[in-house]
């Protein structure tokens, strides 16, 4: 069965930094993209980044580009997304999901449970 | 800036009949666009719906179905029931390796 199982969420302060991680099984971690995608409380989901199964590319939403960095590491089937220089307007629930393909079509497939960012004083 | 527009809620009565619609304000939608659809249930995680435009997730039932509609990319859901009361998104690429999610659509069922 793949799960994706996130975790490093938490309060912190504005201006502050966070790492997530999100431990991976169930499945070949190499051979698949990862992603970020994050939820604000109640409002709709954000696609935050991406990273091949090599790391060769990396994608990012302007609204995190220069301050999150996402990594991974197959060796330990971990996907990592390092947050920096936060402000309340990345107060979310952040999901690991994994890219699957069919045909070279990818889509979001399946999410983690998330883990829950909060940045406030 | 591109951005991917659904219907912020529709309602449905039982056993009727909801299209939800993924639009672009910029340009039209289509298999290009990889469209995809998620349904997300208040506090779990979103659980995938259709992929490829119209081809359905394992377990997901008959009643949804994905297509392109004029210049958008559509959600229909066909006898809906109850426990089909919840959010639905739309995620559609736009090259360059970036998405973007639609805002979602609450569908109510009464």
């Amino acid at each position: 069965e793949v799960q994706l199982m996130e975790s490093g969420g938490g309060l912190v302060k504005p201006g502050g930094s966070l790492r997530l991680s999100c431990a991976a099984s169930g499945f070949t971690f190499s051979a698949y993209m990862m992603n970020w995608v994050r939820q604000a409380p109640g409002k709709g989901l954000e696609w935050v980044s991406s990273i091949t199964g090599t790391s060769s590319s990396r994608y990012y939403a302007d609204s995190v580009k220069g301050r999150f960095t996402i990594s991974r590491d197959n060796a330990k089937n971990s996907l990592y997304l390092q947050m920096n220089s936060l402000s309340a307007e990345d107060t979310a629930m952040y999901y690991c999901v994994r890219m699957r393909t069919a045909g070279a079509i990818p889509w979001f497939d399946p999410w983690g449970q998330g883990t829950l960012v909060t940045v406030s004083s | 800036q591109t951005v991917v527009t659904q219907e912020p809620v529709v309602s449905v009565s039982p056993g009727g009949t909801v299209t939800l619609t993924c639009g672009l304000t910029s340009d039209s939608v289509s298999t290009s666009s990889y469209p995809s659809w998620y349904q997300q249930t208040p506090g779990q995680a979103p659980r995938t719906l259709i992929f490829k435009t119209n081809t359905r997730s394992s377990g997901v039932p008959d009643r949804y179905s994905g297509s392109i509609l004029g210049n958008k990319a559509a959600l229909t859901i066909t006898g809906a029931q109850a426990e089909d009361a919840c959010d639905y998104y739309c995620a559609l690429y736009m090259g360059s390796g970036v998405w973007v999610f639609g805002g979602g659509t609450k569908v109510t069922v009464l």
